[in-house]
């Protein structure tokens, strides 16, 4: 079974800050992780995946996952935030035919 | 398309009425997942094709729920006799290469809003 677990629904930070958005994993098998954003009346966006490739995995507008087997993490930062970041973000564990999502983080940037 | 297309993005119906959620893949993309999306929870797998013929059906709550996809390009879910329960956003979801599931990008839509009164 695989499932992810996304500590704190809401995250505050000011502009500029490091943003860290946490996701721990559960998986049977070697797990295949992403992040998604999702904007207000937008569909998902894939920001980056770890497909057992580097454990460190650069994504799309400055963010940045670690895969950390010892902690089954896989943690989403940004070292400074934007105004833009603003959205709803969702860890993803792929497994067979499915996907499995965290419940999400809602990240507000305080200007 | 640029992108994976839903329609309707709203769809407001009665208990007990039949409704239709139409998704149009991006061009090329053989694999197509639909999800539903409850308020303040991540999307939940429903059902994914490869073609025409749903690979993996396992996610469909009930026999209420059913989906086709004929020519493999264009998907419709259909819920019959609607619950107050269903009242969710409807996501689709496509990629190019179903044989690399799951790692393979799954490219979403913009979601359907089903509010059942």
């Amino acid at each position: 079974a695989q499932s992810v677990t996304q500590l704190g629904s809401h995250v505050s930070v000011s502009e500029g800050a490091l943003v860290l958005l946490r996701c721990n994993y559960s998986s049977s098998v070697p797990p295949y992780l992403f992040w998604y954003v999702q904007y207000p009346n937008q569909g998902l966006q894939l920001l980056l995946k770890y497909t057992s490739a580097a454990t460190l995995v650069k994504g799309i507008n400055g963010f940045e996952a670690e895969f950390k087997k010892s902690e089954t993490s896989f943690h989403l930062t940004k070292p400074s935030a934007h105004m833009s970041d603003a959205a709803e973000y969702f860890c993803a564990v792929g497994g067979g035919n499915q996907f499995y999502f965290g419940t999400g983080t809602s990240l507000t940037v305080i200007p | 398309g640029a992108g994976v297309s839903q329609t309707p993005s709203n769809k407001v119906t009665e208990k007990g009425k039949y409704v239709e959620l139409r998704c149009d893949p991006i061009s090329g993309h053989t694999a197509l997942y639909w999800y539903r999306q409850s308020l303040g929870q991540g999307p939940e797998f429903l059902i994914y094709f490869q073609g025409t013929g749903a690979a993996d059906d396992s996610g469909l709550p009930n026999d209420r729920f059913f989906a086709v996809r004929p020519e493999g390009s264009v998907s419709t879910l259909k819920i019959q006799r609607t619950e107050r329960g269903d009242s969710a956003v409807y996501l689709c979801a496509s990629s190019l290469n179903p044989r690399l599931v799951p790692t393979d990008t799954q490219y979403f839509g913009p979601g359907t809003r089903l509010t059942v009164l």
